[in-house]
């Protein structure tokens, strides 16, 4: 079935740091993919997605490329400030025609930015 | 702006309580879902809607049932709350799952 694979965590980096999380996936079709984002004591707001084979897909600075033939969509930022520090959740839905708009969720990552 | 409201940020319920969570959504989204959030097991789908009076069952949905009487609203009802729900539970909407998910602000059961 389909699923979701992120780098465990926590990752620490200093203000100004780059930033890769990475996340790989299994599907069938073609999924759409995304990465939302999770702050202290809220819910997850959608952060970035893509649709398509070489989407790239950008919010807030961060970045993520849709890369079908090494079935990944890693999430990058130049430059991190002590503000992203929360937990990121990569995710899918299906694709092919049996896409039921489920999404299925990697197990999160938590970045935790030090001044 | 578009929004999930969970009806509670944090709730605290005694065991064998019944415990109604309610979530609305005011996006006219077909799709609604209930998620609990524990960690170190990330998000567990509970139980999912595609349509009014209509529910499926997710992951894990012992325990839990739910009911939706209209588009906008989707509650979440533990029939007798035990220690072990006890968690953060996260209601979402969507109009397709091309698009993605939005997000309630959670709420945080506490059962004692």
């Amino acid at each position: 079935g389909n699923s979701v694979t992120q780098m465990e965590g926590p990752v620490t980096l200093s203000e100004e740091a780059f930033l890769t999380i990475n996340c790989t996936y299994t599907a069938t079709g073609y999924p759409s993919l995304f990465w939302y984002v999770q702050y202290p004591g809220e819910g997850l707001q959608l952060l970035l997605k893509a649709t398509k084979a070489d989407d790239k897909g950008s919010n807030k600075g961060f970045e993520a490329t849709y890369r079908k033939e090494t079935t990944s969509f890693h999430l990058e930022k130049g430059s991190v400030q002590v503000s992203d520090s929360a937990v990121y959740f990569c995710a899918l839905t299906g694709g092919g025609s049996s896409n039921t708009g489920k999404l299925i969720f990697g197990q999160g990552t938590t970045l935790q930015v030090k001044p | 702006d578009v929004k999930v409201t969970q009806s509670s940020r944090y709730l605290v319920k005694r065991t064998g309580e019944k415990v109604f969570l309610e979530c609305v959504q005011d996006m006219d989204h077909e799709n609604m879902f209930w998620y609990r959030q524990d960690p170190g097991l990330g998000l567990r789908l509970i139980y999912f809607s595609y349509d009014v009076k209509m529910k499926e069952k997710g992951d894990i949905p012992e325990g839990y049932s739910v009911s939706r009487e209209k588009k906008e609203r989707f509650s979440l009802i533990l029939e007798s709350a035990s220690t072990n729900q006890t968690s953060m539970y996260l209601c979402a909407s969507s109009f397709s799952g091309y698009y993605g998910y939005t997000f309630g602000s959670g709420t945080r059961l506490t059962v004692v």
